[in-house]
Formats: structure tokens, C-alpha cells, sequence
């Protein structure tokens, strides 16, 4: 069964830059994307790209380009390293395994990162 | 857009099928089929209960059933049991290739 583990929770300063691993366990990325999704406390889901491993191509939300990268650095573990962080950037940050259809699952854990001075 | 639209909250009582809306737009829902439904439960990740508009992965419970039309996707929940309540998104694709969801409906079973 495909498992996605994620990093842990960290709390960062504004202005500071975060970096969040996903790790497949019994599976491989290589025909799939790996999409990012954070949910901000009490709200709903928002979408903040996808990565796919095979071809190294990336699409990002236009609300957080120019200060998201998503990569990967085999096709077992994925990283989403958002910069100058904001306090309207602390939520719970997902990776899920996507699709050629956009859709998305398995999820990990999720991470959450906390922005605070 | 800034999201897809979805009621704040449903509620339903044990045994009754419910139908919880999702309204896009031409550029998103209207035009494509890659529409998708999320099922939370607090403190967990979401876990995917349709794909597709229609399609149900597998181990997903046959009482999850989705549809289309027009711009409006719908997710419907036959037979609620209370292990349903939670909150569910939609999500679709658009047409400046990025992925759109829904603000979520909290599903209350009575």
C-alpha cells in the first residue's frame, strides 16, 4: 500500500524560507506528479502546484509563484520549499501522489509549518 | 476565480441520500471532466471518494456517486451513516492549467 511521510512541524520567522520532504514508501513517482495542497487553520484546501519526477516540468498556484519551488530529487521523495514566509502562509501542507486527471491520493500526513515572529 | 462553490454546511439524518453541489464556470467544471471529491475527517488528510466526476476508487464505498452538469458537479451520499459526517471538497481542473477546489461543506448526520 503507497504511503507518503512527510517531514515534521517547524515554526519559522517572516521573511524566513521553509522546506517540506514527502518520501513515497512501496512505490515510485515516476509515471505520476506529486501535487502540494495546504489548508490554512479552520479553512478549506488550496492548491499550490504540482512537480511531475519524470520530466522535471512544474506548474505553480499564481497566488504563490515566484516564491514556491517543487522538486524532486529521485523518484521516491519530492520537496516543497516555500521563500519569504508570511504569517498567512502557517497551515497544514500535504503532498498526495496526482494524476494525469488532477486528482489526488494518496496524501501524506501533512506538515505543519507555522509562521510567527 | 478564486474558488469553486460549495454550500457551508449540509446535514442529513442515518439512512437518507444527500446531495452536496459544487458551482464552477466554463473555465473550469463547464469544460472539463477532471472533477474531484474529498472526503475530511478532523485532524486527518483528505482521502479522494471520486474521481473523474463519476469514477470511485478502489475501497471506496459504492454509496459515493458523482455527476456533472453543465458547471455544477455534484457529490451524492445514499444510505448516511454517521461515520459520513465530516467535510468534503471538490476540486477541477482549469483552463489555465492549475487546480481549483472548493471552499468545503461540513456534512452533519443527525
Amino acid at each position: 500500500q503507497v504511503q507518503l511521510v512527510q517531514s515534521g512541524s517547524v515554526v519559522k520567522t517572516p521573511g524566513a524560507s521553509v522546506k517540506v520532504s514527502c518520501k513515497a514508501s512501496d512505490y515510485t513517482f515516476v509515471n505520476n506528479y506529486i501535487t502540494w495542497v495546504r489548508q490554512a487553520p479552520g479553512q478549506g484546501l488550496e492548491w499550490l502546484g504540482w512537480v511531475s519526477p519524470h520530466y522535471g516540468h512544474t506548474k505553480y498556484a499564481p497566488k504563490v509563484q515566484g516564491r514556491v519551488s517543487m522538486t524532486t530529487v529521485d523518484t521516491r521523495t519530492a520537496f516543497m520549499e516555500l521563500r519569504s514566509l508570511r504569517s498567512d502562509d502557517t497551515a497544514m501542507y500535504y503532498c498526495a501522489r496526482g494524476s494525469t486527471t488532477n486528482w489526488f491520493g494518496p496524501w501524506g500526513q501533512g506538515t505543519l509549518v507555522t509562521v510567527s515572529s | 476565480q478564486s474558488s469553486l462553490t460549495q454550500p457551508a454546511s449540509v446535514s442529513g439524518s442515518p439512512g437518507q441520500s444527500i446531495t452536496l453541489s459544487c458551482t464552477g464556470s466554463r473555465s473550469d467544471i463547464g469544460d472539463y471532466n477532471s472533477v474531484s471529491w474529498y472526503q475530511q475527517h478532523p485532524g486527518n488528510a483528505p482521502r479522494v471518494l471520486i474521481y473523474d466526476v463519476t469514477n470511485r476508487p478502489s475501497g471506496v464505498s459504492n454509496r459515493f456517486s458523482g455527476s456533472k452538469s453543465g458547471n455544477t458537479a455534484s457529490l451524492t451520499i445514499s444510505a448516511l451513516q454517521a461515520e459520513d459526517e465530516g467535510d468534503y471538497y471538490c476540486s477541477s481542473y482549469t483552463s489555465i492549467d492549475t487546480v481549483l477546489f472548493g471552499g468545503g461543506t461540513k456534512l452533519t448526520v443527525l
